[in-house]
């Protein structure tokens, strides 16, 4: 148990549709990461959030963005489904005390599938 | 971007050591080595990390080569629970990029 949760856990849309996925960190940490992960491969990172603010983007279009609120809990919002988007998304928090610090906790996901 | 290289897969018997081995040689000065292991149907999980020197926890054991182009994740005593796919990752300042991890079976 790490004390991250996302919702919802399952979640079906069709093509073109928009999704949001939220999760709720673990108390007391100020940094929030997104991960995509496809079947069979690990986890890619889409972006990360600290102190409300974007600071590290991967390779993902525009169309993938987050939001970080004051209580640091986090959305990711997925516009214009791809069926490529079927993956699970996975939302990790850490205490960011300075570079490459902090151990990160991970949700168990949100599992995607576009049809 | 720095990269790791890992095996596809290892195998191991119950209660043996195993030697999960990474190569990084782009690493830079700066980079952390994280090891993070994800069992079914669960997120990812920190499993130890370190910069220059071995660092041992309750976990496991990290062996860094003298020239940090290559780390070792050594569990003493595996474990059925240790079935799982073990990521070496080079932690960069706002990001860990995961490669395909080494998917690790253990035999009883």
């Amino acid at each position: 148990e790490t004390g991250v949760t996302q919702s919802p856990t399952h979640l079906i849309k069709t093509r073109g549709q928009q999704v949001t996925l939220r999760c709720s960190s673990q108390s007391g940490h100020n940094t929030v990461s997104w991960y995509q992960q496809a079947l069979g491969q690990g986890p890619q990172f889409i972006f990360q959030y600290y102190r409300e603010e974007e600071n590290g983007r991967g390779n993902f279009p525009p169309r993938f963005s987050g939001l970080q609120f004051p209580n640091y809990s986090s959305e990711l919002n997925v516009n214009a489904l791809e069926l490529d988007d079927s993956a699970l998304y996975l939302c990790a928090s850490r205490l960011r005390q300075g570079p490459n610090t902090g151990e990160l906790f991970f949700g168990e996901g949100s599992r995607l599938t576009v049809l | 971007d720095a990269k790791t290289t890992q095996p596809n897969s290892m195998e191991s018997n119950e209660e043996e050591p195993v030697h999960l081995p990474c190569n990084h040689s782009t690493i830079s000065g700066t980079d952390y080595i994280h090891w993070y292991r994800q069992l079914p149907s669960q997120g990812p999980e920190y499993v130890i990390h370190g910069l220059t020197s071995n660092v041992n926890n309750r976990m496991a054991s990290l062996a860094i080569a003298e020239d940090r182009k290559s780390s070792t994740l050594i569990l003493h005593r595996a474990t059925l629970r240790d079935a799982a796919v073990y990521y070496c990752i080079l932690r960069d300042l706002n990001d860990m990029r995961f490669g395909a991890g080494t998917r690790l079976t253990v035999k009883p």
